[in-house]
C-alpha cells in the first residue's frame, strides 16, 4: 500500500486567483492521478501526472487551467489556476504501486471559490 | 473502458448481508472487475479485484458469473461504517487509469 498526504485539506478561495495542491507518497509510485469530485457527483479524472514529462490530460481538462508538476516519483502538485465557483470540488491525488493493479487515493482537497 | 451499471442505492441491516450488483455485459476478456467504496468525506478504498474466478478477502467476497457479464460484492456481515458509495470498475489491469461510474450508496441500518 502507500500512505498518500494531500495539502491543503481544504481551502476557501476568491474569484480569479489560483491553488497549488500537493500529494506526496511515502514510497516512489509508479502512476500519479488527479481526480476531480463535483459536490454530489462521481469521480472525474483530470489527467496522468508523468514523471520528467508533460501531464496527459483528459477530454474537457487543459493544461492552462490545470498545470500539473511531478518532479520524482513521490511527489505531484495540481495547480487550479483562474478559479471560478465552479471550479468548487473535491480534487483527490491517486497513486499506483508496483504492478498497476490497485489505486490508492488520498484524503482530498476540499476547495470552495467564492 | 467497458461501462457498469449498478442501482443507485441500496439499504441493509447491520449485522446482515450485503449483496451490491453490477452488469458489466460489454466486458473484454483481458478487463478485470474492480470495486472501491467511498465513505463520507473521505478518498475511495480498494476493496477488491478479480478476473472471472470468485475472490475473498477481509473485507468482502466478489461473485462473478461464468458469462463474466455481470458480478456481486458481498459485504458478509455489514456494519454501520460499511456506509459508504460502492463503486464497480472494469479495468485491464496493470492499465493506468480508473473510470468512476455513479455507484450505489449503501445505507447500512440498526
Amino acid at each position: 500500500s502507500a500512505v498518500i498526504s494531500q495539502k491543503p485539506s481544504r481551502d476557501i478561495c476568491q474569484r480569479g486567483t489560483s491553488l497549488t495542491i500537493q500529494c506526496q507518497v511515502d514510497s516512489q509510485v509508479t502512476m500519479m492521478f488527479w481526480y476531480r469530485q463535483q459536490p454530489g457527483q462521481s469521480l472525474t479524472l483530470i489527467a496522468t501526472a508523468n514523471q520528467g514529462s508533460e501531464a496527459t490530460y483528459e477530454s474537457g481538462f487543459v493544461i492552462d487551467k490545470f498545470p500539473i508538476s511531478r518532479p520524482n516519483l513521490t511527489f505531484s502538485t495540481l495547480t487550479v489556476s483562474n478559479m471560478s465557483p465552479e471550479d468548487s470540488s473535491i480534487y483527490l491525488c491517486s497513486v499506483s504501486v508496483g504492478t498497476n493493479e490497485k489505486l490508492f487515493f488520498g484524503s482530498g482537497t476540499q476547495l470552495s471559490v467564492l | 473502458d467497458a461501462k457498469t451499471t449498478q442501482p443507485t442505492s441500496m439499504d441493509c441491516a447491520e449485522g446482515r448481508a450485503a449483496n451490491l450488483p453490477c452488469n458489466h455485459s460489454t466486458i473484454s476478456g483481458n478487463e478485470y472487475v474492480y470495486w472501491y467504496r467511498q465513505i463520507h468525506s473521505q478518498g475511495p478504498q480498494y476493496i477488491i479485484h478479480g478476473l472471472k474466478n470468485n475472490e475473498t478477502n477481509e473485507m468482502a467476497s466478489l461473485i462473478i458469473t461464468e458469462d463474466r457479464k455481470s458480478s456481486t460484492l458481498i459485504l458478509p456481515h455489514a456494519t454501520l461504517r460499511d456506509t459508504a458509495v460502492y463503486y464497480c470498475i472494469v479495468r485491464v489491469a496493470g492499465f493506468q487509469k480508473l473510470v468512476f461510474g455513479t455507484g450505489t450508496r449503501l445505507l447500512v441500518s440498526p
